[in-house]
């Protein structure tokens, strides 16, 4: 289903801090989720996926964590840079295969120098 | 990679009239896209998915005749809003899937449309 967001829950860090975003999705049909970074003015850019046969998925400086049982996504960011400071949104897709994503609330980090 | 181009980025419009927005994909061919909206400080919001040579399916609540879609070809979809009111006033947001026949699941996202409705 689809999520909207009413307010948007904030996060500060300090440079070189890890940051942890987390999200809660309510569909349990959803079988692929993903984190995207978006700018001010900006369309969504891609961080990373994951599919729901999978709990863990790392990238560069990156980790996205799944956890079924509570319908619960994290978003973890090692050595959190100034450039890492935006607004994050998970996103799932409405049914195993389907392509549309329905977005969550998301959340505003914002990296302190 | 795939890249997927919005026009125009922003467009300032008069109460009452229609706004057109195209969103291309460049260098892959999308037999679908997808429509989406943000107001300020929230969430994006699915309106409608775009089909190559058939209707788009809109989400419940979203007005077909107020915001027209037309996937004309293989890399082109185009949202009209008609008879814009300020409440239209959005930031209007397509993708497309990169290859729906590789399995590859990521969505590719335009920049964005900003619409400021008088």
């Amino acid at each position: 289903g689809e999520s909207v967001g009413l307010h948007l829950p904030t996060l500060s860090v300090q440079e070189g801090d890890n940051s942890i975003i987390n999200c809660a999705y309510s569909n349990s049909a959803s079988d692929y989720f993903i984190w995207y970074k978006q700018e001010s003015g900006k369309g969504p850019q891609f961080i990373i996926d994951i599919r729901s046969n999978m709990d863990k998925r790392q990238g560069q400086r990156v980790t996205v964590l799944l956890n079924k049982t509570v319908k619960h996504l994290s978003l973890q960011i090692a050595a959190t840079q100034p450039g890492d400071s935006a607004v994050y949104f998970c996103a799932e897709n409405d049914h195993p295969g389907a392509n549309n994503l329905f977005f969550g609330t998301g959340t505003r980090l914002t990296v302190i120098p | 990679g795939a890249v997927v181009s919005q026009h125009p980025s922003w467009v300032i419009c008069k109460s009452g009239t229609s706004v057109k927005i195209e969103c291309r994909s460049l260098d892959f061919q999308a037999t679908t896209m997808f429509w989406y909206r943000q107001f300020p400080k929230q969430s994006l919001m699915l309106m409608a998915t775009s089909n190559e040579g058939s209707k788009a399916t809109y989400e419940q609540g979203v007005e077909k005749d107020k915001f027209l879609i037309n996937h004309a070809s293989l890399t082109l979809s185009t949202l009209t809003v008609t008879s814009a009111h300020p409440e239209d006033s959005s930031f209007y947001i397509c993708s497309a899937p990169p290859d729906e026949y590789s399995g590859a699941n990521v969505l590719t996202f335009g920049a964005g449309s900003r619409l400021t409705v008088l």
